[in-house]
């Protein structure tokens, strides 16, 4: 258990549907990293949330939003599913400025049919 | 052109071999240097980090940064079919615009 916790692991929907990803940091992390990878993409940077500020944007497309809360878990909006949004989601926490590793939870499974 | 590249494999060896897993990068701005290991359906786990050039060892493993190159290198000394899984590359650029950039992965399997 790396300490970071997503639910829900599998997630199956309809296109054009709307689902709330979340995400709990590992106790004591303050910045919080979302992330999708799909067979052809790899790790494809979203957001990042440091303190329930927002700090860095990635290739996050206008459909998904994202927000951290005062206890410092986040949630990854993703709405008007397209097919092509299937992948694995994956959250990421770190110490503040952390010059190396991530601790990445264990995903959340997207498939939308 | 990526500003990190890695052969997406798959790397095939027998057990207790030598595994090279190997990096280029275009940017000269990186100087962390990280190594993951993410096996099937998991999330990717950190391995090693260097900081600029040089070698740093753990156990079985030995991470390698030429920065004069623009080529880091992960090594796995008597392979185990546990070390079965991807392996991604990552490298932070601190001066400038920050940036974490992973690579796409090589995926290896060893054989018992």
């Amino acid at each position: 258990d790396s300490g970071v916790t997503q639910t829900p692991k599998h997630l199956i929907t309809a296109t054009g549907q709307r689902v709330t990803l979340r995400c709990s940091p590992r106790s004591g992390d303050l910045s919080v990293y979302w992330y999708q990878q799909s067979l052809d993409q790899g790790l494809q940077f979203l957001i990042q949330y440091y303190n329930g500020e927002e700090r860095a944007k990635g290739n996050i497309l206008e459909r998904f939003s994202a927000q951290q809360f005062p206890d410092l878990h986040s949630e990854l909006n993703l709405s008007s599913l397209e097919l092509g949004d299937s992948a694995l989601y994956f959250c990421a926490s770190s110490v503040p400025e952390a010059n190396y590793g991530y601790t990445f939870g264990s995903g959340t499974r997207l498939t939308v049919v | 052109q990526k500003e990190v590249e890695q052969d997406p494999g798959p790397l095939s060896v027998p057990e207790g071999a030598i595994v090279s897993l190997n990096c280029t990068y275009s940017n000269s701005a990186f100087q962390y240097f990280m190594w993951y290991r993410q096996y099937s359906r998991k999330g990717p786990e950190l391995l090693m980090y260097t900081y600029s050039s040089g070698n740093k060892e753990d156990g079985r493993f030995t991470a390698q940064v030429d920065k004069s190159s623009k080529y880091i290198s992960l090594f796995i000394r008597d392979s185990q079919p546990s070390d079965s899984a991807t392996y991604l590359c990552a490298m932070i650029a601190t001066s400038g615009t920050y940036k974490y950039i992973f690579g796409t992965g090589t995926r290896l399997k060893v054989l018992a």
